[in-house]
C-alpha cells in the first residue's frame, strides 16, 4: 500500500526568506510524484511533478522540488517566498500500474508573513 | 476549455433527504475521481471511473453512497440518506489516463451542510 507523509502540520516562514515543505513517501512500484495547492474555498491547483531525468523539478509561480530515490522523498521548494503563497499544499503519489490513483498526503498550511 | 464543472456550489440539506452532487469533466479527459475533504479526515478518495466504469470504490463509506458515469461528460454522486457526518466539501476532479504520471484536475469542490 502507497502512504505519503507530511510531517508538518504548518510551517510559517517570513516574506522573502526561502520555504521548505517536506514529502516523503512509501510505495511499491515507480514513484510519480505531485505537489498541488489548495487556497481558500478551491479546488486543489496542481503545481508540478516528477517523471524521470534530472532530480531538481521546476514548477509553477516559482516552485521547485527535488526528487530524491535514496530517501524517498519530494520536498518543495521555493527561494524567495511571498505572502500570496500562503495556502494548503498537498504532496501526493502515484504507480506505474498503480491504477492512475493518487495517495494524498494529510496537506501542510504555509503561512508566509511580512 | 472551462475546467472541470461542479454543481451545486453549496448545498444544506436536513438529515435523511437525498443529495446528488454532479460533476462534468474535462473534455477529453478519461478518468474521474470523486473526493470528500473534512478537517477530521484530510482528503478522501471516495471512488473512480476509467471510460465510464467504475474501477475503485472501496473508499465510499457506505451503501448510503452511490455513484454513475453514464457517459464520458457526466458524473454524479449520491448520498441517501444524508446524515450530518456527510457534511463535507466534496470533489471532482478529472485525468487524461493515459499514464500514471497524468496531473488530475480538480473542480472547484461542493460544500454540502447537512443538518
Amino acid at each position: 500500500a502507497q502512504s505519503v507523509a507530511q510531517p508538518e502540520d504548518q510551517v510559517n516562514v517570513a516574506e522573502g526568506n526561502p520555504l521548505t515543505v517536506k514529502c516523503t513517501y512509501s510505495v511499491s512500484g515507480n514513484p510519480y510524484p505531485f505537489w498541488y495547492v489548495q487556497y481558500p474555498n478551491r479546488g486543489l491547483q496542481f503545481l508540478l511533478k516528477y517523471i524521470t531525468g534530472d532530480n531538481l523539478v521546476k514548477g509553477s509561480y516559482g516552485f521547485e522540488a527535488e526528487f530524491n530515490k535514496s530517501q524517498t522523498s519530494f520536498h518543495l521548494k521555493k527561494p524567495s517566498a511571498l505572502v500570496s503563497d500562503s495556502a494548503l499544499y498537498f504532496c501526493a503519489v502515484s504507480v506505474t500500474g498503480g491504477g492512475n490513483k493518487l495517495t494524498f498526503g494529510t496537506g501542510t498550511q504555509l503561512k508566509v508573513e511580512l | 476549455d472551462a475546467g472541470v464543472i461542479q454543481s451545486p456550489r453549496h448545498e444544506v440539506t436536513e438529515m435523511g433527504q437525498e443529495v446528488t452532487l454532479r460533476c462534468k469533466p474535462i473534455s477529453g479527459h478519461n478518468s474521474l475521481f470523486w473526493y470528500r475533504q473534512t478537517m477530521m479526515r484530510g482528503l478522501e478518495l471516495l471512488i473512480y471511473f476509467n471510460n465510464n466504469v467504475p474501477i475503485d470504490d472501496s473508499g465510499m463509506p457506505e451503501d448510503r453512497f452511490s455513484a454513475k458515469m453514464p457517459n464520458a461528460s457526466f458524473s454524479t454522486l449520491k448520498i441517501q440518506p444524508s446524515e450530518p457526518r456527510d457534511s463535507a466539501v466534496y470533489f471532482c476532479a478529472s485525468q487524461w489516463s493515459v499514464s500514471s504520471y497524468n496531473e488530475q484536475f480538480f473542480g472547484p469542490g461542493t460544500r454540502l451542510t447537512v443538518l
